[in-house]
């Protein structure tokens, strides 16, 4: 059972705007930053958002992460079919001095 | 950034196996870094964290006490001893570089294989 919720998958269409909630608690997203991975099938995982709401280079402004109390969320807006992957979020648990994962969240463009 | 791991491959219930990850490309020292695993059709599980000069180290409670991170910053190698195996630390086991902040993953090796079976 993983420490972050978030659900198991979303959907849209080309050129929508999705939503993927990651809901935690006052020791990790309550108090810590939130890191968001895509990974591809069948590759290993690449960062998309660090520290909360921020993009590498290379990641395009379609992604943007923000948070909430104990709850974060990564937008992707016009979306595209090379969006289809699953995603991660990541924080630090700073009661046990682990990080935690969600469970992740498998988008689908239809 | 390279990350390159090996080591991975069949181990028997009460065995041990240990894992090696190569890294070239950036100063190795500077960086903390991890190892995370994904068990076949699962989700990320972060495994082990150790920081630059070692004298920062956290495993995830699935582990501790059986798993040993490791690193030598003369070789630019960062090591997972895993003893104890058991059928449920079957998965892929990635090497993953911290940010020198330690607040974020920010490249991650290909992956090795590690099964637990009989």
């Amino acid at each position: 059972q993983s420490v972050l919720t978030q659900p198991p998958s979303v959907s849209g269409t080309p050129g929508q705007r999705v939503n993927i909630s990651c809901s935690g608690y006052s020791s990790t997203i309550g108090s810590n930053i939130v890191n968001w991975y895509r990974q591809l099938s069948g590759t290993a995982p690449r960062l998309l958002i660090y520290k909360t709401d921020q993009r590498p280079s290379g990641v395009p402004d379609r992604f943007s992460g923000s948070k909430s109390g104990t709850s974060a969320s990564l937008a992707i807006s016009g979306l595209q079919s090379e969006d289809e992957a699953d995603y991660y979020c990541a924080a630090w648990d700073g009661s046990l001095n682990v990080w935690v994962f969600g469970g992740g969240t498998k988008l689908t463009v239809l | 950034v390279q990350l390159v791991e090996s080591g991975g491959g069949s181990g028997q219930p009460g065995g041990s196996l240990r894992l090696s990850c190569t890294a070239a490309g950036f100063i190795f020292n500077n960086y903390p870094m991890n190892w995370v695993r994904q068990a076949p059709g699962k989700g990320l599980e972060w495994v082990s964290y150790i920081n630059g000069n070692s004298n920062q180290i956290y495993y995830a409670d699935s582990v501790k006490g059986r798993f040993t991170i490791s690193r030598d910053n003369a070789k630019n190698s960062l090591y997972l001893q895993m003893d104890g195996l058991r059928a449920e630390d079957t998965a892929v086991y990635y090497c993953a570089k911290d940010d020198a902040s330690g607040w974020y993953v920010t490249d991650w090796g290909q992956g090795t294989l590690v099964t637990v079976s009989s």
